[in-house]
C-alpha cells in the first residue's frame, strides 16, 4: 500500500506567516492527492483536491502544489481561524490513505 | 446544502456488533461513491471502506476486511456500515463522507458517530 509521510507533525507559528506542509508519498501517485483541514472537535474540510485545484469557498491563502511523490499545501498569511490540524490523502489506488496529520498552533 | 447525518454509534463489548447509517441529503446520492472514515481519540483520520454509486463495488482496509461490511440504500439515500467482531483498537468517531465524481476526494463530511468498544 502507499504510505503518505507529513512533515513536520507540529508547526508553531504566528498570525501573518506563510507556512508550508510536505506530503511525500511511498510511490508516485500523479496528482491523486487531497488537503483536509480539521478543527477540534469538528468533521474534516476539504480544502484541495487534485494536488492544486481549490475547493469551492477555501480562501485563496491557501494554495496545492506538487505531483508524483512530493506534495505541498501553502497557507500564505496564516489567518487565527487556521490554527488547526491538516491532513494529506492520496486517491490514486483503492486504498485512500491519509498522512499522519500536521498540527499548527499559535506561537 | 449537501447534509450527512451519522447514526449508530454507542458502547458495545469486545466481539459485539454495531450498524452505522449515515442519511444523506441535499445532492444526487445514487451518482457518488461514499466511503467511512475514522478518528481515533487522540489519532488521526483512517480511510476505513468505500462503496461505488450504485454498490456494485466495495473494497476496505486490510484491518476491517472481514469484520466490516459497507452498503447502501439508494432508494433511501443512505449509507450503512455493519461493523462485526469488534474490538477494543476499533474505538473511534465514524465520519462518512460523500465522494467528488473527478477528480476525486472526499468532498464533504458529516458529524461523525462515536464507537466505543471495552468490556
Amino acid at each position: 500500500d502507499i504510505q503518505l509521510t507529513q512533515s513536520p507533525s507540529f508547526l508553531s507559528a504566528s498570525v501573518g506567516d506563510r507556512v508550508t506542509i510536505t506530503c511525500r508519498a511511498s510511490q508516485a501517485i500523479s496528482s491523486y492527492l487531497a488537503w483536509y483541514q480539521q478543527e477540534p472537535g469538528k468533521a474534516p474540510k476539504l480544502l484541495i483536491y487534485a494536488a492544486s485545484i481549490l475547493q469551492n469557498g477555501v480562501p485563496s491563502r491557501f494554495s496545492g502544489s506538487g505531483s508524483g511523490t512530493e506534495f505541498t499545501l501553502t497557507i500564505s498569511s496564516l489567518q487565527p481561524e487556521d490554527f488547526a490540524t491538516y491532513y494529506c490523502q492520496h486517491l490514486y489506488s483503492n486504498v485512500y490513505t491519509f498522512g499522519q496529520g500536521t498540527k499548527l498552533e499559535i506561537k | 446544502e449537501v447534509q450527512l447525518l451519522e447514526s449508530g454509534g454507542g458502547s458495545v463489548q469486545p466481539g459485539g456488533s454495531l450498524r452505522l447509517s449515515c442519511a444523506a441529503s441535499g445532492f444526487t446520492f445514487n451518482i457518488h461513491a461514499m466511503s467511512w472514515v475514522r478518528q481515533a481519540p487522540g489519532g488521526g483520520l483512517q480511510w476505513v471502506s468505500t462503496i461505488s454509486a450504485r454498490g456494485v463495488t466495495t473494497f476496505s482496509a486490510d484491518s476491517v476486511k472481514g469484520r466490516f461490511t459497507i452498503s447502501r440504500d439508494n432508494s433511501k439515500s443512505t449509507l450503512y456500515l455493519q461493523l462485526n467482531s469488534l474490538r477494543a483498537a476499533d474505538t473511534a468517531v465514524y465520519y462518512c463522507a460523500k465522494m467528488s465524481t473527478s477528480p476525486l476526494s472526499f468532498e464533504h463530511w458529516g458529524q461523525g458517530t462515536p464507537v466505543t468498544v471495552s468490556s
